[in-house]
């Protein structure tokens, strides 16, 4: 399977300024997942925004899928030092339970 | 807290050894995964499982194999270590059709062979 890119790799903000982060994919999906990794640690998940879906909000987080560019960002506003982690979009092919997950976006947030 | 447990948080294996590692899950899901993290390369798939018994290659089979012999329990084997196989590995679990839960993640085992 062919892997999505995550855009920018890295990323360095300061506290409060919001912090987005772009990520393309290459198949017909049934959705899209964003999850978070602290350092040396397991994934958590986020966010799921289906295909029919165009928009998603999680408290602070903020989500939008093009499927005509094959295309999805996260917005996350407000940040804080603690939002400081990797961030990682996963596509899960349509008719496929397989999620196939992007290089990911380091973000750093400056207290 | 629903949770996925890998057994070994750290590890260091000998070139040629046979090594284990162990996923456990607490929430009943059929689906489960194992793949390894790389640096510039992102995660990987290497196998998967639908159900007891059953095992799928993912992207990067080769020089691994699996065992599913319980549903919550999910085993990768080196079936002969070798030092590029020295990785981060991480197991998942989810639920058909993930719904809006995603996969849940357990901490991931820190292999290096030497």
């Amino acid at each position: 399977s062919q892997q999505g890119e995550e855009d920018p790799q890295a990323l360095s903000i300061q506290e409060g300024e919001n912090a987005t982060m772009n990520c393309s994919y290459k198949t017909s999906i049934n959705n899209l997942q964003w999850y978070r990794q602290n350092s040396g640690r397991g994934l958590v998940h986020l966010i799921l925004i289906r295909s029919n879906e165009r928009e998603k909000h999680s408290g602070r987080l903020r989500v939008t899928l093009d499927t005509s560019k094959k295309s999805s960002s996260l917005l996350i506003t407000a940040s804080r030092a603690a939002d400081t982690a990797s961030y990682f979009c996963a596509s899960e092919g349509a008719g496929s339970y397989q999620l196939t997950f992007g290089k990911g976006t380091k973000l750093s947030v400056i207290p | 807290d629903v949770k996925v447990t890998q057994s070994s948080r750290y590890l260091v294996k000998r070139t040629g050894e046979k090594v284990f590692l162990e996923c456990v899950q607490d929430m009943d899901h059929e689906n489960m995964f194992w793949y390894r993290q790389d640096p510039g390369l992102g995660l990987r798939l290497i196998y998967f499982s639908y159900d007891v018994k059953m095992k799928e290659k993912g992207d990067i089979p080769e020089g691994y194999s699996v065992s599913r012999e319980k549903k919550e329990r999910f085993s990768l084997i080196l079936e002969s270590a070798s030092t590029n196989q020295t990785s981060m590995y991480l197991c998942a679990s989810s639920a058909p059709g993930t719904g809006n839960y995603g996969y849940t993640f357990g901490s991931g085992t820190r292999l290096t062979v030497v």
